[in-house]
């Protein structure tokens, strides 16, 4: 099985720009879509991207998901930082018959 | 609007069997393609994924957790379930269901979440 390691936190200014990053640690970041989730506390996780760089609709363009496969890691863009960004994300993919989720990274906006 | 909805004991002893319900309302378990999941949270932690059934009824497990679970489908009842035997501290958590479709992968649908405590 592989695992996807996170930051654990990161933060930023409102306005600003932020890189999560999520690498994995065996097989190919490419082989496999990488999903994008973001927790509130209190509640249930939603989807900010999905198949590495796709937005479900509601979900602002201020996110956006790509892959790099020389550092076999996925990242997860946030331009325009607002407040209620800030919440853990958490990255998750899979392989034949696994699902795994990242260890999450906690956004602080201030 | 689909919905997903767990239910069950919020409190189970050492060493018994954890048993969730998950279920859904706003459509179909049967139909469509999708995999129904649970996924976990400790307090404080991260998500981890228990495992998923397929509208088929088959079914995946995470390796860690295979040994003591099981995730049947009540088609007749639009639920789905978990089961995990032998249980300890470590797995008092929120316990989530929710549903991952296979046409743009992702988990599309969540249940609020319960929280299970095991303890004596």
């Amino acid at each position: 099985n592989f695992m996807l390691t996170q930051p654990h936190s990161v933060s930023e200014s409102p306005g600003k720009t932020v890189t999560i990053s999520c690498t994995r640690s065996s097989g190919s970041i490419a082989s496999n879509y990488v999903q994008w989730y973001q927790q509130r506390p209190g509640s249930s996780p939603t989807t900010v991207i999905y198949e590495d760089n796709q937005r479900p609709s509601g979900v602002p363009d201020r996110f956006s998901g790509s892959i790099d496969s020389s550092s076999n890691s996925a990242s997860l863009t946030i331009s325009g930082l607002k407040t209620e960004d800030e919440a853990d994300y958490y990255c998750q993919s899979y392989d034949s018959s696994n699902w795994v989720f990242g260890g999450g990274t906690k956004l602080t906006v201030l | 609007q689909v919905q997903l909805q767990e239910s069950g004991p919020g409190l189970v002893k050492p060493s018994q069997t954890l048993s969730l319900t998950c279920t859904v309302s706003g459509g179909s378990i049967s139909s469509g393609s999708y995999y129904w999941s649970w996924i976990r949270q400790p307090a404080g932690k991260g998500l981890e994924w228990i495992g998923r059934i397929y509208t088929s009824g088959s079914t995946n497990y995470n390796p860690s957790l295979k040994s003591r679970v099981t995730i049947s489908v009540d088609t007749s009842k639009n639920q789905f379930s978990l089961k995990l035997s032998s249980v300890t501290a470590a797995d008092t958590a929120v316990y989530y269901c929710a549903r991952w479709r296979t046409s743009g992968y992702y988990f599309d649908y969540w249940g609020q979440g319960t929280l299970v405590t095991v303890s004596s």
